[in-house]
């Protein structure tokens, strides 16, 4: 496994602003996914950063609105730009990185970070 | 697409055996399960790979069925230590992102 920090690990920002989220992994990791998870449900992808090319966004968010950083294989930042009440929510970071007893890929999550839009 | 998760949500006593299932509308590559207390950020359990395989260790275990389309983990002899929301994360063939289902939330009680 690796050790995973994110900053800050909770905020409170006003609407309009905009929050950046720092990652930063303890190895070397080609790839890193940024999620979102409302209160009690389940974790959505936001996109994949991969180091040295565009992050890969799913349906639903866009560039303009949740850019991404992937400046080397240790850190990747996320943010949550223009915000609104609606994107409050747990913000977590993962890197895929080998695992278990049989060293198969898997995703380690970040200890995410929580943000309130007021 | 989201796979299903059944039951949503599960009360049982210290000691008493709980099925969570993982239910894809098409065939998968893997299938990543994962424990999430409240507050806290999701832990890897296992990953299972083969059609008709069945892993674990200690008292928790899954198995993926031949058409790879549908996982169960078992947890046997649950612990308090046990609770917490199960996701599992599906894997599509040449798509190296997981998908996670809808979540069951277990609950232990003394």
């Amino acid at each position: 496994s690796a050790v995973i920090s994110q900053k800050p690990s909770r905020d409170i920002c006003q609407r309009g602003t905009s929050l950046t989220i720092q990652c930063q992994v303890d190895s070397q990791v080609t790839m890193m996914f940024w999620y979102r998870q409302q209160p009690g449900q389940s974790l959505t992808l936001i996109a994949t950063a991969n180091q040295g090319s565009e992050a890969t966004y799913e349906s639903g968010f866009v560039i303009d609105k949740f850019p991404i950083s992937r400046p080397n294989l240790t850190f990747s930042t996320l943010t949550v730009s223009n915000m609104s009440p609606e994107d409050s929510s747990i913000y977590l970071c993962s890197v895929e990185l080998a695992g278990g007893p049989e060293y198969q890929e898997t995703q380690y999550f970040g200890p995410g970070t929580r943000l309130l839009v007021l | 697409q989201q796979p299903v998760q059944s039951p949503q949500a599960v009360i049982l006593r210290e000691g008493e055996d709980a099925v969570i299932n993982c239910s894809s509308s098409k065939a998968l590559y893997s299938v990543h399960w994962y424990r999430q207390k409240h507050g806290e950020a999701p832990v890897f359990l296992m990953i299972l790979l083969k059609g008709g395989e069945q892993k674990g260790h200690d008292k928790i275990s899954a198995s993926f069925n031949e058409k790879k389309q549908q996982s169960s983990l078992y947890l046997t002899a649950s612990q308090l230590s046990y609770s917490g929301t199960y996701f599992c994360g599906t894997e599509d063939f040449g798509n190296e992102k997981l998908t996670f289902g809808t979540g069951t939330r277990l609950t232990i009680i003394p």
